[in-house]
């Protein structure tokens, strides 16, 4: 079946630098990559949306700036969360499509600490 | 704008049956899916529903009212390892998903 590999599956890091998130589509070609956060204990929440070769879609209150995505390929996708601050500590899980309706394949998540 | 409901946490015992309902008002319905997530773990997929009715798989079964804005997820024959949180979402007009702030399920012995 479909695999997403998200890589790291944690990271620790020092307020004010950036980290970089990878998923990488296994098996298949993800037209679309969906990036979520979840803080304990709540649902996910969509950050941003990108297709293959454009510019990411983010959703209100999500700044660009700070989360930058690129979707350089249709096997991977990257999320970097730029000048960290610890209130950005949360659980983010990226989803790839291959643009079906019912086609989303999760990664494995990453757990971000910011101290 | 777009709603989706269901309980935050539901208990239930080994061996026993469990309802899960999740209700919905999106702009726009492409289906309906129920997720299991296991604490720090991503989501794993457990059934999708776009008609109404019944999908049986194994113990888990998931019901669909589209009329009614209503689905929920069936668990037989419980097991401890189904603790976990049920995610319920929707896709949207735009096959964008739509989450649930998920139900967690404590089992016990």
């Amino acid at each position: 079946g479909a695999v997403v590999s998200q890589h790291p599956s944690w990271v620790i890091c020092k307020s004010g630098t950036s980290v970089k998130i990878e998923c990488r589509s296994l098996d298949f070609q993800a037209t679309t990559m969906f990036w979520y956060r979840q803080f304990p204990k709540q649902s996910l929440m969509l950050m941003a949306t990108s297709n293959e070769g454009s510019k990411a879609t983010y959703e209100q209150g999500v700044e660009k700036d700070k989360f930058l995505i690129n979707h350089a390929s249709l096997t991977l996708s990257t999320l970097t969360v730029t000048s960290a601050h610890p209130e950005d500590s949360s659980f983010y899980i990226c989803s790839a499509s291959r643009g079906t309706a019912t086609d989303y394949t999760f990664g494995s998540g990453t757990r971000l600490t910011v101290v | 704008g777009q709603n989706i409901d269901q309980p935050t946490e539901m208990t239930a015992t080994e061996g026993a049956i469990v309802q899960i309902n999740c209700t919905y008002q999106t702009s726009g319905f492409n289906g309906l899916f129920w997720y299991q997530q296991h604490a720090g773990e991503a989501p794993t997929f457990l059934s999708y529903n776009v008609l109404d009715g019944l999908e049986e798989k194994g113990r888990f079964s998931s019901f669909l009212s589209r009329s009614k804005g209503y689905s929920y997820l069936l668990l037989k024959e419980l097991q401890m390892k189904d603790s976990a949180s049920y995610l319920c979402a929707v896709a949207d007009s735009n096959y964008q998903l739509i989450w649930g702030a998920g139900t967690k399920l404590i089992i016990k012995p």
